[in-house]
């Protein structure tokens, strides 16, 4: 099946530093890219989604200056996430969803952030 | 409002079968998929639905029904690694994934 790849799985920074969240198609073009995040004992809840080549559509709630989304090819997109924070720490995990809508969704292995 | 609806737990025998429902109220519908979850891991592919009926992979089914906004995941043979979440998503009009909150199932020997 296709492979999405997520790099890295898990990362530790100092508050007030900023990360950078790679999350790559490797076999397949995805025009769009998803971005969710998961706190402990909650479903996963859709950040942002991401389109090639444009601006990407953030959920209600989520700050864009925060969490900084760049789509810039078929088969990368990145999460940079901006002076974190230790609320910030979370499971991050993104989604690629090939061209056509009547494929799967793949998912990354995801990032765990732990911001102290 | 859109929403998903599973239920919150559920526990099941080993080797027995399992029926996980799912109902959805969205704005518009371009599928429904299930996923599986372990404990600190992203989520696994199981199943997408976008077409009414019966979809059959080995040991799991997935069912739609459009006009009742209704989804079921069976799982049959249940297996100790079955133990897991379920979580049921549908993408909407504008083709993002509403999830549900996830059905806990654990499997008692």
């Amino acid at each position: 099946g296709a492979v999405v790849s997520q790099h890295p799985s898990w990362v530790i920074c100092k508050s007030g530093t900023s990360v950078k969240i790679e999350c790559r198609s490797l076999d397949f073009q995805a025009t769009t890219m998803f971005w969710y995040r998961q706190f402990p004992k909650q479903s996963l809840m859709l950040m942002a989604t991401s389109n090639e080549g444009s601006k990407a559509t953030y959920e209600q709630g989520v700050e864009k200056d925060k969490f900084l989304i760049n789509h810039a090819s078929l088969t990368l997109s990145t999460l940079t996430v901006t002076s974190a924070h230790p609320e910030d720490s979370s499971f991050y995990i993104c989604s690629a969803r090939p061209t056509g809508i009547d494929t799967e969704a793949f998912f990354g292995q995801g990032t765990r952030l732990t911001v102290v | 409002g859109q929403n998903i609806d599973q239920p919150t737990e559920m526990t099941a025998t080993e080797g027995a079968i399992v029926q996980i429902n799912c109902t959805y109220q969205t704005s518009g519908f371009n599928g429904l998929f299930w996923y599986q979850q372990h404990a600190g891991e992203a989520p696994t592919f199981l199943s997408y639905n976008v077409l009414d009926g019966l979809e059959e992979k080995g040991r799991f089914s997935s069912f739609l029904s459009r006009s009742k906004g209704y989804s079921y995941l069976l799982l049959k043979e249940l297996q100790m690694k079955d133990s897991a979440s379920y979580l049921c998503a549908v993408v909407d009009s504008n083709y993002q994934l509403i999830w549900g909150a996830g059905t806990k199932l654990i499997i008692k020997p």
